[in-house]
């Protein structure tokens, strides 16, 4: 099987532009979360979808948004975006829930000048 | 917040030496998991562990997850260099897995 996809790979955009973020999961897995990764804050948990629905969600303000479609390719989308949402985007997906087993990408690298 | 710390967050040690990752918490977790994350690439997932006490090996890894569900050791043996990377936690609390703040292993040739 192929791994989960994230593209692009690396990006780089000026304060107060939006971005859009794109993760393929693996075939046949219905869970992608997403995680942002700072040198400073380490791995945080962005939000959850399962089945086109937010099954859960982390403590980032409302300019972080994110969606899935009915294939469980998901988007993630950063509006009005601030010097501190430089860092490294990850998905990750899971067969069913992210209480398990959780399959990560290799991450887009956004930079915010 | 941080709910797990991870020690220590450096290492750098000789090829063929012993070493252990700490991973603490004063919060109790359903289930702990470890990952190993190189340069360019996103986590990968080592082992989970679920029952207070549990000891999982995996070749030269071995990973015991604490009594009381709040704490975790990575102990690897005899170190290669292909060990190096970045090592992280991450405990289920809730329905959400919380991320340790990682420990940067390099193993020198």
């Amino acid at each position: 099987k192929a791994g989960v996809t994230q593209t692009p790979r690396y990006l780089i955009k000026t304060r107060g532009q939006q971005v859009t973020l794109s993760c393929s999961p693996i075939s046949g897995h219905r869970s992608v979360s997403w995680y942002q990764q700072t040198p400073g804050q380490g791995l945080q948990f962005l939000f959850e979808y399962f089945s086109e629905t937010q099954r859960n969600k982390g403590n980032f303000p409302g300019r972080f948004s994110g969606r899935q479609f009915s294939n469980s390719r998901s988007e993630m989308n950063v509006s009005t975006l601030e010097l501190g949402d430089s860092a490294l985007y990850l998905c990750a997906s899971s067969p069913q829930t992210a209480t398990y087993e959780q399959y990560f990408g290799p991450g887009t690298r956004l930079t915010v000048t | 917040t941080q709910l797990l710390e991870q020690s220590p967050q450096f290492l750098s040690i000789q090829e063929g030496e012993n070493l252990t990752v700490y991973c603490n918490s004063s919060s109790v977790f359903s289930s702990l998991q470890w990952y190993r994350q190189e340069p360019g690439e996103g986590p990968v997932l080592l082992v989970t562990v679920v029952t207070g006490g549990e000891v999982k090996k995996l070749k030269r890894l071995t990973f015991q997850f604490g009594d009381a569900r709040k704490d975790s050791s990575l102990h690897i043996t005899a170190a290669q260099p292909g060990d190096t990377g970045l090592y992280l936690c991450a405990g289920l609390y809730g329905n959400q897995f919380y991320f340790g703040t990682g420990t940067s292993l390099t193993v020198i040739p």
